[in-house]
C-alpha cells in the first residue's frame, strides 16, 4: 500500500518531443506528488509538485496530470531538450513525513 | 541557498568495518531522512528523523543504525558493513509543516565496501 509504481524504467525521445512518465499509487492518505529530477553525480532536486485539490499544474514546459479516482499521475515534458536528459523519479507522501519514490525513469533526449 | 551537505562524495571501506556518513543542513528542518538509492529500486528510505533523538526506522533499517544529537546533523551508520551495502547514500530534509513540502537533498555519498 506504500508503494508508488513508475513507469517505464527507461525513456528516449527525439529533442522536440513530448516525454511522458506515469505513476500509480494505492494509499489514499497521499496528499503530496512531487517528481524530482536527477543529474548524474547529483542528489534529486525538485521539478514540479502537485496536491490532489488541482488535476493539473503547470510550470513551463513541465506538467503534473493527476487522476485522484484512478490513483494515478504523470509528468510531461513538452518540446524536450536534450539538457532534459536525466533520471526522474516520482514520489508520494502524507499522513507522515516520509517520502515514497518510484524507481525511476531514465529519460534520453536525442539531439 | 538552502543546503544539505554530506560529509563524503566517494567513501571505500573494507568489509566488517563501522562506518559513519554524515550529513549536515541549514535550513532549520525538523526531518530528516537517509536514503539508499539503488539502480531499478528507486530511492528506499533507510531512517528518518522527526525531531532531535527521535527517529524511525524506514522500510530497509537492517543493518543500520542513524544518530541525531542536534537537529542540523543526521549520522547514518553501518555498523558491520557488508559487500551489499554498497549503493550511493542520500541524505534529505524537510520542514516539520503539517502539509507535506519539498524534500532537499544532499549532493550523496557512494559508498563502496570491498
Amino acid at each position: 500500500q506504500q508503494q508508488v509504481k513508475q513507469s517505464p524504467q527507461s525513456l528516449i525521445v527525439q529533442k522536440g518531443g513530448i516525454s511522458i512518465i506515469n505513476c500509480a499509487y494505492e494509499n489514499t492518505a497521499f496528499d503530496y506528488f512531487p517528481w524530482y529530477q536527477q543529474f548524474p553525480g547529483k542528489g534529486p532536486a525538485l521539478l514540479i509538485a502537485i496536491r490532489p485539490d488541482v488535476s493539473e499544474k503547470k510550470e513551463g514546459r513541465f506538467t503534473i496530470s493527476f487522476n485522484k479516482s484512478a490513483k494515478q499521475f504523470s509528468l510531461h515534458i513538452m518540446d524536450s531538450q536534450p539538457g532534459d536528459s536525466a533520471t526522474y523519479f516520482c514520489a508520494a507522501s502524507g499522513g507522515t513525513y516520509k517520502y515514497i519514490f518510484g524507481t525511476g525513469t531514465r529519460l534520453k533526449v536525442l539531439a | 541557498d538552502v543546503k544539505v551537505t554530506q560529509s563524503s562524495r566517494y567513501l571505500v571501506k573494507r568489509t566488517g568495518e563501522k562506518v559513519f556518513l554524515e550529513c549536515v543542513q541549514d535550513m532549520d528542518h525538523e526531518n530528516m531522512f537517509w536514503y539508499r538509492q539503488d539502480p531499478g529500486l528507486g530511492l528506499r528510505l533507510i531512517y528518518f528523523s522527526y525531531d532531535v533523538k527521535m527517529k524511525e526506522k524506514g522500510d530497509i533499517p537492517e543493518g543500520y543504525s542513524v544518530s541525531r544529537e542536534k537537529k542540523e546533523r543526521f549520522s547514518l551508520i553501518l555498523e558491520s558493513a557488508s559487500t551489499n551495502q554498497t549503493s550511493m547514500y542520500l541524505c534529505a530534509s524537510s520542514s516539520g509543516s503539517p502539509w507535506a513540502t519539498e524534500a532537499f537533498f544532499g549532493q550523496g555519498t557512494r559508498l563502496t565496501v570491498v
